[in-house]
């Protein structure tokens, strides 16, 4: 089955900086890379995907890069905020009749 | 639209005690998961259903029952609680688009945090 490797498990940066966040999956089927974000007693929020027929994907400050024969995806986020801090996931998941697997997430904390 | 919806959102339960977390969604998901998360372990699946009436095993299926009888629903059953339970529990539903089931966005119920003493 997939299986779903996320670094770092902490990330800490000061306000304005950058921060990355990487995922590298296994099945080569996956084609569907979603990016959640959970903030502190809150249930995770879905804020950026990309597909694999993509290999960027940006939404203002958030963006997703996707390397499909390296089969590893990152979540970049600019000018980071006091806001940004929370748990991010990324997740992968394919046409097949199996569900998400998710990365173990990584604990971003923005330093004002 | 409520979304999905999990009830209780808190529960303390003595060992070996059982009890059902209720998980509903009103966006006609055919596909709907249960998901455990423990500090550090991210978000491990437990069980997941592609229709009424079809269930199916995760990767931490042990000491948990489902069950698919209409589109909205999807209990959780613990059988016999154990410390080891003690967990925040999640519900997610998605829509999935062709033959997928996971490869259009999950919607999150708000949590049931479980304390096993």
């Amino acid at each position: 089955g997939e299986n779903v490797e996320q670094h770092p498990s902490t990330l800490s940066v000061q306000e304005g900086d950058s921060a990355v966040i990487k995922c590298t999956y296994s099945d080569s089927a996956s084609n569907y890379f979603p990016w959640y974000k959970q903030e502190l007693g809150k249930r995770p929020q879905l804020i950026i995907d990309i597909r694999s027929n993509v290999g960027e994907k940006k939404d203002q400050r958030i963006a997703v890069t996707l390397n499909k024969t390296a089969k590893h995806f990152s979540l970049h986020i600019t000018e980071t905020q006091p806001e940004d801090s929370a748990v991010y996931f990324c997740a992968a998941g394919n046409s097949g009749n199996t569900p998400l697997v998710f990365g173990k997430g990584t604990r971003l904390s923005v330093i004002a | 639209n409520a979304g999905v919806t999990q009830t209780p959102k808190f529960q303390v339960l003595k060992t070996g005690q059982s009890m059902t977390l209720q998980c509903a969604q009103d966006m006609n998901h055919e596909y709907m998961s249960w998901y455990r998360q423990d500090p550090g372990m991210g978000l491990r699946l437990i069980h997941y259903s592609v229709g009424a009436g079809i269930t199916d095993q995760g990767e931490v299926p042990n000491g948990y029952n489902v069950s698919r009888s209409t589109t909205e629903d999807f209990p959780l059953r613990l059988l016999s609680a154990a410390p080891s339970q003690t967990s925040v529990y999640f519900c997610a539903s998605n829509l999935g688009a062709g033959t997928g089931t996971s490869n259009t966005e999950a919607f999150f119920g708000q949590g049931t945090r479980l304390t096993v003493v």
